[in-house]
């Protein structure tokens, strides 16, 4: 069974940072594609970043230069570095697995205040 | 980068209704577009990708259809638990933009 659980959430100020893990069960990390997607509250899907299975990685224009995607094969995990963050950073963040992100985690909410 | 469009941005409808949502790519993606189903409080789920390819588990009522710039999600007969807000999303090539969302809700 797929499983991604999704952790690291938090409280932070603005200019802090974060890291966010996302473990994974009944599947490969590194050959699969593995997307960041946040919910900002009471708002839309946005997707933020993915790794191929390559190593490649992408990200969304709005978090590019401050967040950074990697993975542990090691681990079977993907992570999602989060510098520089700004109150416009608060959401849901979901890790979501295969190229139309056919399985998700569950979320884990990441809060930027002061 | 490619811009994604999706109308209506809600609708109401009664039980056993057709309902349609359309979703429109600012330019050709080929037929990679996906259809996504959240609940209120939940993770999303993939309901279609490749555009019309009905993932498995997902009631046969769900289907997609298009190619290129627009495609069509519909419910053919609308049901109580069909309540969420549906998003289309493209994943020809990075960035993979979702749509605005199309929340669903009955009359």
């Amino acid at each position: 069974e797929v499983q991604l659980v999704e952790s690291g959430g938090g409280l932070v100020q603005p200019g802090g940072s974060l890291r966010l893990s996302c473990p994974a069960s009944g599947f490969i990390v590194r050959n699969n594609y593995m997307n960041w997607v946040r919910q900002a509250p009471g708002k839309g899907l946005e997707w933020v970043s993915v790794i191929y299975s390559d190593g490649s990685t992408f990200y969304a224009d709005s978090v590019k230069g401050r967040f950074t995607i990697s993975r542990d094969n090691s681990k079977n995990t993907v992570f999602l570095q989060m510098n520089s963050l700004r109150v416009a950073d608060t959401a849901v963040y979901y890790c979501a697995t295969g190229r139309w992100s056919d399985f998700w985690g569950q979320g884990t909410l990441v809060t930027v205040s002061s | 980068d490619i811009q994604m469009t999706q109308s209506p941005s809600s609708l109401s409808a009664s039980v056993g209704d057709r309902v349609t949502i359309t979703c429109r790519a600012s330019q050709g993606i080929s037929n990679f577009l996906a259809w996504f189903q959240q609940r209120p409080g939940k993770a999303p789920k993939l309901l279609i990708y490749d555009a019309s390819t009905l993932q498995s588990g997902v009631p046969s009522r769900f289907s997609g259809s298009g190619s290129g710039t627009d495609f069509t999600l519909t419910i053919s007969s609308l049901q109580p638990e069909d309540v969420a807000t549906y998003y289309c999303q493209k994943y020809n090539r990075a960035p993979f933009t979702f749509g605005p969302g199309t929340k669903v809700d009955i009359k």
